[in-house]
Formats: structure tokens, C-alpha cells, sequence
């Protein structure tokens, strides 16, 4: 796609349950990042993949998150039993290397409300 | 550790009215500091990218510039569609290699009344 394409655009669960959001990153880009943004927070670093490897986890918040790629393409979040201060927009961001000086373009977010 | 600054958290100016906003920040290595634009429900849209001390580029109404230690974005005869949050972002020289990973900071607020 001409885009960073990201699912559900809204999500709206119950604590405890889990959910799973959806990255299609912009194609021949290589480097994938998870970003969260909560109300009035700035950009929060979650995790970068190259190709299918996380090199970088540093920002997962818990064990509850976890994320995984396929096929250098697609990546999925999954938060287990969601808590209310799981709600935030989660930004997903492809570029076409992890390294070096290139800039990341960001889908439109996945807003997770838990109710 | 590092970190990234931004003022003021908002600023309204008149059309016409030019002003800068400043993004001050503190990096190990700095490899790459990005300007985006990010409107209400949508993802950041990227702008800039500075690399070294000096740097200047440019774009329609919009001019970022980096030192040493901040960037400014300055925003010449602004328009009301000019009105959105501008994030800056530091890229850091890691210790085991450059993950591209970004520090952003907490954005400025600008509004453009007509």
C-alpha cells in the first residue's frame, strides 16, 4: 500500500480480556516500530523489529505485551489481560533500514480504550 | 540519559504572525533530531530531518535549524492550516548499534486564528 496501515482504527475491551493490533508497514521497508501515545503523553518507544528480529524490546511495559513480524512484513501487538492504563493510541512507524538516518513514517494509530 | 524538550507546550498566533518553536535536547551521540507534524486522530507526518550543527532546510512556510544542544522550527506568515502539534524526535547513537529508535518530545500545541 502507499501507506503504514494499521488495524483495528478503534478498539474498545473489557480489563482482563486480550487483544491484538495490526501493522501493514509501507512495502520494501525493512525496519517496523511500535510507538504508544497516551493523553497528553508524548510518543512512547515500545519495540523495533529488523525483518523478523526484535533487536530492541526496551520499551515494553510488561510481560503482558508481546509483539512478533512475519515474512518481514506484518507485525502484531498483543496485550494479555488488558488493564485500564493500557489505554492509549499505539502508532506502528516502517522505514526502509533500522540504521542510519532515515526517517520513520507512522500509520494512523490503533485508539484502545479499556473499559 | 537522553531526553528531549520542547516549548511552549502551546503557542496561538495570528495569521500572519510569525513565531519559532524550540525543541532543546540531550543525546549521547546525536545520529539524526526529526520534525513531524501530527494532527487530531491521525499519525505523525514527517517534516525533517537534521543531522549535524548548522543544518537548516526548509519547506512552504516552515524553517528547522540545529545546534548543538536544540532545533528550532521557525514558521514564517502562518496560515490556520498550520494549526497542529509539532513533535521533535532525537535518533541516538546506541551503545550495540543504532536501532533507529526515537525520543520523542512532548510536542507543541500550535493554533493559527484567522
Amino acid at each position: 500500500g502507499a501507506g503504514v496501515s494499521q488495524s483495528p482504527s478503534n478498539k474498545v475491551t473489557e480489563k482482563g480480556k486480550d487483544v491484538e493490533l495490526r501493522c501493514d508497514p509501507i512495502s520494501g521497508h525493512t525496519a517496523l516500530y511500535w510507538y504508544r501515545q497516551s493523553l497528553g503523553q508524548g510518543l512512547e518507544f515500545l519495540i523495533y523489529f529488523q525483518g523478523n528480529s526484535a533487536p530492541d524490546k526496551s520499551g515494553l511495559p510488561s510481560d503482558r505485551f508481546s509483539a512478533e513480524r512475519t515474512g518481514g512484513s506484518v507485525s502484531t501487538l498483543t496485550i494479555q489481560r488488558t488493564q485500564q492504563e493500557d489505554s492509549a493510541v499505539y502508532l506502528c512507524a516502517s522505514s526502509v533500514v533500522g540504521s542510519g538516518n532515515t526517517e520513520a513514517f507512522f500509520g494512523q494509530g490503533t485508539r484502545l480504550t479499556v473499559v | 540519559e537522553d531526553q528531549v524538550t520542547q516549548s511552549p507546550e502551546a503557542l496561538r498566533l495570528q495569521e500572519g504572525e510569525s513565531s519559532s518553536l524550540n525543541c532543546s535536547y540531550t543525546v549521547s551521540g546525536l545520529r539524526g533530531l526529526f520534525w513531524y507534524r501530527q494532527d487530531p486522530g491521525k499519525g505523525p507526518e514527517f517534516l525533517f530531518t537534521l543531522y549535524s550543527a548548522g543544518e537548516e532546510k526548509e519547506k512552504e512556510r516552515l524553517k528547522a535549524t540545529l545546534t548543538k544542544k536544540e532545533s528550532f522550527l521557525h514558521i514564517t506568515a502562518p496560515k490556520p492550516e498550520d494549526s497542529a502539534t509539532y513533535l521533535c524526535a532525537v535518533q541516538a547513537k546506541g551503545r550495540s548499534g543504532n536501532t533507529g529508535k526515537l525520543i520523542f518530545g512532548q510536542g507543541t500545541t500550535l493554533q493559527v486564528k484567522p
